[in-house]
């Protein structure tokens, strides 16, 4: 079965600190990868998507980059924090192959950046 | 770009209590979903429909989607305590980008004893 995995779970940085969240993926192959920032009060944000290694797309422009060095690894980064970029991070996969976008979530990174 | 709307916001109910919440599109939908989430966790797959007045059932949990593709309702039957979190609803359209999905906002479950 699959199972898809974040870490850290809880993250405090300074501003002006740089970021890197990773998210990794079993027991599948070629998955589409997604990064998401959920506030409060705004839902759930789709902020990077993957269909392959070295493929991304960026849905907003923003402080945050994405990079994806391993088929089942996405990685979420920045340079520079700000305090905007609080918030619940989560990434999920999907099936490539898959008529639909049944979309499958991890665990998610509880950010505070003060 | 697909919009979702969530309704209610929030949604406090009895134990034992039937509820609904509801999803609407400003466009017709190509596949929806429904999931869970419980506060500071990942998002719970529950069910996708795809189909005009497709309705699927999970234990005390039942979707429905209309005929038109436009709205899609998820019903609660004798409510417990574990049903309490957020549901969100998410859609893709046809000829949208590769594997975006569009979110709701979300609707607040709290199941009080």
């Amino acid at each position: 079965s699959q199972t898809i995995h974040q870490w850290p779970a809880t993250l405090v940085q300074p501003v002006g600190s740089p970021l890197s969240l990773e998210c990794t993926v079993e027991g599948t192959s070629n998955p589409n990868l997604y990064w998401y920032r959920q506030a409060a009060g705004r839902g759930l944000q789709l902020l990077f998507y993957s269909v392959g290694i070295g493929q991304i797309s960026s849905e907003v422009p923003q402080n945050l980059s994405a990079s994806r060095p391993q088929d089942r690894q996405f990685i979420l980064s920045s340079k520079k924090l700000l305090l905007s970029d609080s918030g619940f991070y989560l990434c999920a996969w999907s099936d490539g192959l898959a008529a639909y976008n049944e979309q499958f979530f991890g665990p998610g990174t509880r950010l505070t950046v003060l | 770009s697909q919009e979702l709307e969530q309704s209610p916001q929030s949604l406090i109910v009895q134990e034992g209590k039937n509820l609904t919440i509801n999803c609407t599109s400003s466009k017709t939908l190509y596949g929806l979903y429904w999931y869970k989430q419980k506060y500071g966790e990942g998002l719970i797959f529950l069910m996708m429909l795809q189909k005009g007045g497709e309705e699927k059932s999970h234990e005390k949990i039942t979707a429905k989607l209309d005929e038109k593709k436009q709205q899609s309702s998820l019903h609660i039957t004798a409510s417990q305590p574990s049903h309490a979190g957020i549901y969100l609803c998410g859609a893709d359209s046809r000829g949208s980008t590769l594997g975006r999905l569009y979110f709701g906002r979300g609707t607040q479950l709290t199941v009080w004893p």
